[in-house]
């Protein structure tokens, strides 16, 4: 399994950002993908994941409400939306393929929140 | 705060051994989930280097090695080497969380 993430964004606060992670080889249906990211000199940090076969999401408590995840089989494709995004949200968003460890990893998404 | 608590930073010479920490509770590693290692060079994505507690995956070196007792694990690297200069991270599962992943603070290795 390949994860092959999308270039760097720059947004403005308050506004929303789409972060994909197309896979190739595996079974795409049955892989869980999780998104993770991490601030600027700071740690990992898990976000949420999703199975596609079953379509539905998991999220981390921190950010239930604010991130979607969702998954496109024709295009093997899943997405990551964080919305109402602030300087905080500045961070590189990693998607991985989730068996319970997180392994391979994409190579990471620069988001910069900045007005 | 991390639900999982290594130390910022460990430091050894060329050829010796170090031990990374990974303290957790009972609603994490002391409830019986695995824990797993990453290290992560700079300006890269992680890579696995341990899997479930003691597993190496296919390509890392038998120099590291896993271990799990009660609420803590340990990462351990022997005969260190200047490119294991890296951040380390322990990972598992927290089930207080609705159902989350959770990582370490991560640890700082220097290589004197």
């Amino acid at each position: 399994v390949q994860l092959v993430q999308s270039a760097a964004e720059v947004k403005k606060p308050m506004s929303s950002v789409k972060v994909s992670c197309r896979t190739s080889g595996g079974n795409f249906k049955m892989n869980a993908i999780s998104w993770v990211r991490q601030a600027p000199g700071q740690g990992l940090e898990w976000m949420g994941g999703i199975i596609p076969v079953f379509g539905r999401a998991n999220y981390a408590h921190k950010f239930q409400g604010r991130v979607t995840i969702t998954a496109d089989e024709s295009t093997r494709t899943v997405y990551m939306e964080l919305k109402s995004l602030t300087s905080k949200d500045t961070a590189v968003y990693y998607c991985a393929r989730d068996g319970d460890y997180f392994d391979p990893w994409g190579q990471g998404t620069l988001v910069t929140v900045s007005s | 705060q991390s639900m999982l608590t290594q130390p910022p930073s460990v430091s050894g010479a060329p050829g010796q051994r170090v031990a990374i920490s990974c303290n957790g509770s009972s609603s994490n590693i002391g409830a019986g989930y695995d824990v797993h290692w990453y290290q992560q060079l700079p300006g890269t994505a992680p890579r696995l280097l341990i899997y479930g507690n003691t597993n190496r995956p296919s390509g890392v070196p038998d120099r590291f090695s896993g271990s799990k007792s009660g609420t803590s694990a340990s990462l351990a690297i022997t005969g260190l080497q200047a490119d294991d200069e890296a951040d380390y991270y322990c990972q598992s599962y927290e089930n207080t969380l609705s159902g989350s992943k959770v990582f370490g603070g991560g640890t700082k290795l220097t290589v004197l």
